[in-house]
C-alpha cells in the first residue's frame, strides 16, 4: 500500500510559462500533503504544506503567487509553477501524510530553459 | 533551520566494505528515518529509528541514535555498487511542523 504518483516525471517548458505537477496517492487519503524541491546535489527543503480543502502554507522564502498549490481532494494535489525560470530548475517531490507517516512521491524535473 | 547535518557529504569506498554515514539535527525528534535516493530518482524509506531506541538493524543495515548528542549514523555493511547511492536522514520533530525535516545528504559511491 501507500502508492504515491506523480504527473509528469520529468518537464521542460520555456521560460515565462506555467508547468502543472499532479501528485495522486493511489490507494489512499491524504489530508495533509507536502511539497519539497530539491535542487542539484543538495538536500530536501520543504516549501508548503497544504491541507484538503484549506489554503497551503508557504515556508519562508517561496513565493505563494509563484507556486500555487490546490489540494482539492483527498488523493490528489497540484502545484503549479507560474512563470517559471530558469532558476526554478529544480526537483519536485510531493509527500501526501497518512497516520503520522510520510510517503513520497517520486518527484518531477523540471528544466526551465 | 531545522534542517539537520550530514557527514561526510561524499564517501568512496570498495565493493565489500562497510560505510558509515553520520547525521546531527538540533531540535528534539520523536524519530529518526534514514532514506535512499539514486541519481535523479524519488526517495526510498531504509528504516526508522524511535528516540526512544539506541540502536536497530535491518539487514545489512544498522542504525544508531544517540539523543543526547543529537545525533545518528547509518552503517552498511559489506557495500555493494548497488548500493551507490545518496543517503539522507530525516528527522520527525517532536514540536512545531509534523513534516520531516531533511539532512544535507551523503553520496555514496560504492567501487566494484
Amino acid at each position: 500500500g501507500a502508492v504515491v504518483s506523480q504527473h509528469p516525471s520529468w518537464v521542460i517548458c520555456k521560460s515565462g510559462t506555467s508547468v502543472k505537477i499532479e501528485c495522486r496517492s493511489l490507494d489512499f487519503q491524504a489530508t495533509t500533503m507536502f511539497w519539497y524541491r530539491q535542487f542539484p546535489k543538495q538536500s530536501l527543503m520543504l516549501m508548503a504544506t497544504s491541507n484538503e480543502g484549506s489554503k497551503a502554507t508557504y515556508e519562508q522564502g517561496v513565493e505563494k503567487d509563484k507556486f500555487l498549490i490546490n489540494h482539492a481532494s483527498l488523493t490528489l494535489s497540484t502545484l503549479t509553477v507560474t512563470s517559471a525560470h530558469p532558476e526554478d530548475s529544480s526537483f519536485y517531490i510531493c509527500s501526501p501524510l497518512r497516520r503520522e507517516t510520510q510517503y513520497f512521491g517520486p518527484g518531477t524535473r523540471l528544466l526551465v530553459l | 533551520s531545522q534542517q539537520g547535518e550530514e557527514d561526510p557529504q561524499a564517501l568512496s569506498i570498495q565493493e565489500g566494505e562497510n560505510a558509515t554515514m553520520n547525521c546531527s539535527y538540533k531540535t528534539s525528534i520523536n524519530n529518526l528515518q534514514w532514506y535512499r535516493q539514486n541519481s535523479g530518482r524519488g526517495l526510498v524509506h531504509l528504516i526508522l529509528i524511535r528516540s526512544n531506541e539506541r540502536e536497530k538493524h535491518s539487514g545489512r543495515l544498522r542504525v544508531t541514535l544517540d539523543t543526547s548528542k543529537k545525533s545518528s549514523s547509518l552503517l552498511i555493511t559489506a557495500s555493494r555498487a548497488a548500493d551507490t547511492a545518496s543517503y539522507f536522514c530525516a528527522t520527525d520533530p517532536k514540536t512545531g511542523a509534523n513534516n520531516l525535516f531533511f539532512g544535507t545528504g551523503t553520496r555514496l559511491t560504492v567501487i566494484p
